[in-house]
């Protein structure tokens, strides 16, 4: 088993729809996880971090964590072109910063 | 502005030759990281360092090897030893400590003539 797997899509929303981005991983000592989006070509940037059981909320971005199921999801409200993009899911396995696992990425593609 | 920067964009290696990318940070980091990134794949952990003079090996680190003689660099090369080098190379950076976020430099994309 992969240690953290993600759909790798592509995921197609029309725009202004909600699109949905999952990800699961395998080590239940994971502390802290992470969303990075990656344009083509590009390096990745964050979106979101998030820590504890629940949602997290910033601007049209909402992640969810439940540990219990050791998933995590990103959720995009009102979806644009802009946010057309490969989601990378990044779980931090314990207290050291190197232990970063990173999915292989999930394609969204947003259509006008 | 504080940054990540890596240079080149763009290298190309020929068989047998060893090559260095460069990577800088200016945010008064203490951890850096190097990661290789393969088309449709995740990243990958190629080396790190928590502090000037200190490194360890990642996931990936065979045909690699790094330095880090000060805080703000952090230079990996790619040695003849790696035989598949083609891809694409983001060094990242992070404060210490638990669940800090790793923040990337642009990449340099590595290229076998």
């Amino acid at each position: 088993q992969k240690e953290v797997e993600q759909n790798s899509g592509p995921l197609s929303v029309p725009e202004g729809a909600i699109a949905s981005l999952n990800c699961t991983y395998s080590d239940r000592g994971s502390q802290s996880f992470f969303w990075y989006r990656q344009y083509s070509g590009k390096s990745p940037e964050l979106i979101m971090s998030i820590y504890s059981n629940g949602d997290k909320e910033d601007g049209r971005f909402t992640a969810q964590l439940n540990k219990a199921s050791q998933y995590v999801s990103l959720l995009i409200r009102d979806s644009q072109p802009s946010d057309s993009a490969t989601y990378l899911c990044a779980v931090n396995r314990d207290n050291y910063g190197q232990n970063f696992v990173f999915g292989p990425g999930t394609r969204l593609s947003v259509l006008p | 502005d504080g940054g990540i920067t890596q240079s080149p964009k763009y290298l190309f290696r020929k068989e047998g030759q060893n090559v260095t990318l460069s990577c800088e940070q200016n945010l008064n980091h203490d951890a850096m990281y190097w990661y290789r990134q393969d088309p449709g794949q995740g990243l990958r952990l190629i080396y790190y360092s928590q502090i000037v003079n200190d490194f360890q090996k990642g996931d990936i680190a065979e045909g690699y090897s790094v330095s880090r003689e000060k805080k703000e660099s952090f230079p990996l090369t790619v040695t003849s030893a790696q035989k598949n080098p083609t891809a694409f190379y983001l060094c990242a950076s992070s404060m210490l400590g638990g669940g800090e976020t790793q923040y990337f430099g642009p990449g340099t994309r590595l290229l076998v003539l």
